[in-house]
């Protein structure tokens, strides 16, 4: 059975400091990987997702993941956080077909 | 890409009652998604809405429950029957802009808060 996990329902980091959010994934087909933002009183929107090809994945607002097939994950990082970067962020799989899986979530915090 | 709506954005509603919440995309699209989020959880796939036939539902979702219309490529329903408060979520719709499902990106409305007292 495909499964998402996300390591911390909570994460903190200072204005400035990297942000890494983690997933784990678990997949008996190659998979396709997403990590979808959601603002307060919002719905998701799509940071980045991977589906062939490149490992290290680049999406907007300057977020950045990494598949590694090895170690079954697909973390989200960015370099230097931002305030308007708190937010919920929400990994998700899928592995053909419309049906997608979605995480937990993660609550990013980013204190002044 | 595919922008979509949805209407109430929010609504507080008595217990027993039902609700029916409108989604529209700005482009046609084969499939549609209902999702629930309860506070402080992931989403939940309620059901998969397919122009002109039946909604598929998921395990712990019947159709007397959550109705779903999906009359024409860019608009569907749903209603949430005979609430309690337990129903009180967000409901989302989504919907792939394309037809082949795979690592397609879903587009997401801003979302139905419903408050059920």
């Amino acid at each position: 059975a495909q499964s998402v996990t996300q390591l911390g329902s909570h994460v903190s980091v200072s204005e400035g400091a990297l942000v890494l959010l983690r997933c784990n994934y678990s997949s008996s087909v190659p998979p396709y990987l997403f990590w979808y933002v959601q603002y307060p009183n919002q719905g998701l929107q799509l940071l980045l997702k991977y589906t062939t090809g490149a490992t290290l994945v680049k999406g907007i607002n300057g977020f950045e993941a990494e598949f590694k097939k090895s170690e079954t994950s697909f973390h989200l990082t960015k370099p230097s956080a931002h305030m308007s970067d708190a937010a919920e962020y929400f990994c998700a799989l899928n592995t053909g077909g419309f049906k997608t899986i979605f995480g937990a979530g993660t609550r990013l915090f980013v204190k002044a | 890409s595919a922008v979509i709506s949805q209407k109430p954005s929010r609504d507080i509603c008595q217990r027993g009652t039902s609700l029916t919440i409108q989604c529209q995309v700005d482009s046609q699209v084969t499939m549609m998604f209902w999702y629930r989020q309860q506070p402080g959880q992931s989403l939940t796939l309620i059901a998969t809405a397919n122009q002109g036939s039946e909604a598929t539902y998921e395990s712990g979702f019947v159709i007397d429950k959550f109705p779903i219309s999906r009359p024409n490529l860019t608009f569907s329903t749903l209603t949430v029957s005979n609430m309690s408060p337990e129903d009180s979520s967000i409901y989302l719709c989504s919907a792939p802009p394309g037809t082949s499902g795979s690592g397609e990106t879903q587009y997401f409305g801003p979302g139905t808060r419903l408050l059920v007292l």
